[in-house]
Formats: structure tokens, C-alpha cells, sequence
């Protein structure tokens, strides 16, 4: 199985300043053949299940602010909040769907208010 | 507006079995290949199993951990996925979501998909 990892575990941003989350694949979730990264971001807050933020490594899901913003190809990608807001306080994964249907997400990283 | 709505868990005690069921409203259920993932208390998520929609074959994938205990079948013309689970331990304890599998990429009839809709989950508890 592709192994996701995760950095940092936590941090905390005051408000309004910028959040980074970096995930890394064991292996390329690159398909060559469409060249797209098979990566998606979920949001997850306390007791509610996860939600789908970002697809194809960098592709913003309808209705997910524009202050979120995915990058990065190959084995390493990041998450950006570019302006953290209190409601954006929750635990982000990384999941890979390179290997269908053997999906593995990250180990998450959790988002506080400094 | 898209609804999937899991139901079903509960407390069991190791070796018995439990029938989780995940009804889905607000899409064409039949067209959609439906996934479940667990989170134990505190815990990360863990893909469970994935059955993919008739047109796709209506197969079946289940993570290591639960193969040959766990089956996974779903109902097009009622809109339900169940989960089967068998044999329970301690540690299956988790929360269980089910999810819509929505396809990104499909060539020679594989596919690719990532979850776009996620139920609250279903709490089962495993213990004595």
C-alpha cells in the first residue's frame, strides 16, 4: 500500500495569517497517462465526519473557500490556508487514490488558533 | 441536496456480528460506487471496503484488516449500502462513515475515485 505522511502533526496561526500542511506519498500518485495527481485534502472539524476540500492535488471542491489552495505533484504536496479563520480550526488528511481502491489517507494534522 | 445517513451501530460483544446500513437520498444511487471508512476513538481514518455501482460490475474491495469477515452489498432499488460485519474485535471500535465515490478517471473500465459525500457515521463499539 502507498504510505501518506504528514508535517507538521499540529500548529497553531493566529487569525488571518497563512496555514501550511505538507503531505508525502511513499510513491508517485502521478498517473503518466493523464498526468494527474491522484491526491485529495479533507477537512475535518470535532464530531462531524470529513469533507472534501481539494481533488486532483490542487482541483477546489464547489463551494470550499478560495483561501484553500492545493499544490505540489508526485510524492509531495501541500495545503494552504492563505488566511486562517476560526471555522478552518479542524484535523486535515490527505488521501491518495492513486491505488483504487486501496486508499490511505495521512495521518492528519491538526489546525489551532495561536 | 445529497444525504447519505448510516444507522445500525451499537455495542456488541467480540465474535458476534453487525449489519450497518447507509440509505442515501438526493443522487441516483445506482450510479455511484459507495465506500466505507472507519475512525476508532481518536484515531485517523481507515478505508473499510468499497462496492463498485452494477454498471462497474458491483465488485467488491475490502482493506486487509477486514477481508473474509467484513461484506459489503447494496440495495439500487431502495438506496442502501450495507456493511456485514462478522466476527467482531476489539479492535473494530470505531465510528463508521459510508461515502459517495465519485469517479475521477475511468480507462479500460477501471476507475478511479475520490469521496465526495461522507454520512455522520455510525458508532460500534466492540466489548464484553
Amino acid at each position: 500500500d502507498i504510505v501518506m505522511t504528514q508535517s507538521p502533526d499540529s500548529l497553531a496561526v493566529s487569525l488571518g495569517e497563512r496555514a501550511t500542511i505538507n503531505c508525502k506519498s511513499s510513491q508517485s500518485v502521478l498517473y503518466s497517462s493523464n498526468n494527474k495527481n491522484y491526491l485529495a485534502w479533507y477537512q475535518q472539524k470535532p464530531g462531524q465526519p470529513p469533507k472534501l476540500l481539494i481533488y486532483w492535488a490542487s482541483t477546489r471542491e464547489s463551494g470550499v473557500p478560495d483561501r484553500f489552495s492545493g499544490s505540489g505533484s508526485g510524492t509531495d504536496f501541500t495545503l494552504t490556508i492563505s488566511s486562517l479563520q476560526a471555522e478552518d480550526v479542524a484535523i486535515y488528511y490527505c488521501q491518495q487514490y492513486y491505488s483504487t481502491p486501496r486508499f490511505t489517507f495521512g495521518p492528519g494534522t491538526k489546525v489551532d488558533i495561536k | 441536496e445529497v444525504q447519505l445517513v448510516e444507522s445500525g451501530g451499537g455495542l456488541v460483544q467480540p465474535g458476534r456480528s453487525l449489519r450497518l446500513s447507509c440509505t442515501a437520498s438526493g443522487f441516483t444511487f445506482s450510479s455511484y460506487a459507495m465506500s466505507w471508512f472507519r475512525q476508532a476513538p481518536g484515531k485517523g481514518l481507515e478505508w473499510v471496503g468499497f462496492i463498485r455501482s452494477k454498471a462497474y460490475g458491483g465488485t467488491t474491495e475490502y482493506a486487509a484488516s477486514v477481508k473474509d469477515r467484513f461484506t459489503i452489498s447494496r440495495d439500487d432499488s431502495q438506496s442502501i449500502a450495507y456493511l456485514q460485519m462478522n466476527s467482531l474485535k476489539t479492535d473494530d471500535t470505531a465510528v463508521y462513515y459510508c461515502s459517495r465515490a465519485r469517479s475521477g478517471y475511468c480507462t479500460g473500465g477501471v476507475c478511479s475515485y475520490y469521496f465526495d459525500y461522507w454520512g455522520q457515521g455510525t458508532l460500534v463499539t466492540v466489548s464484553s
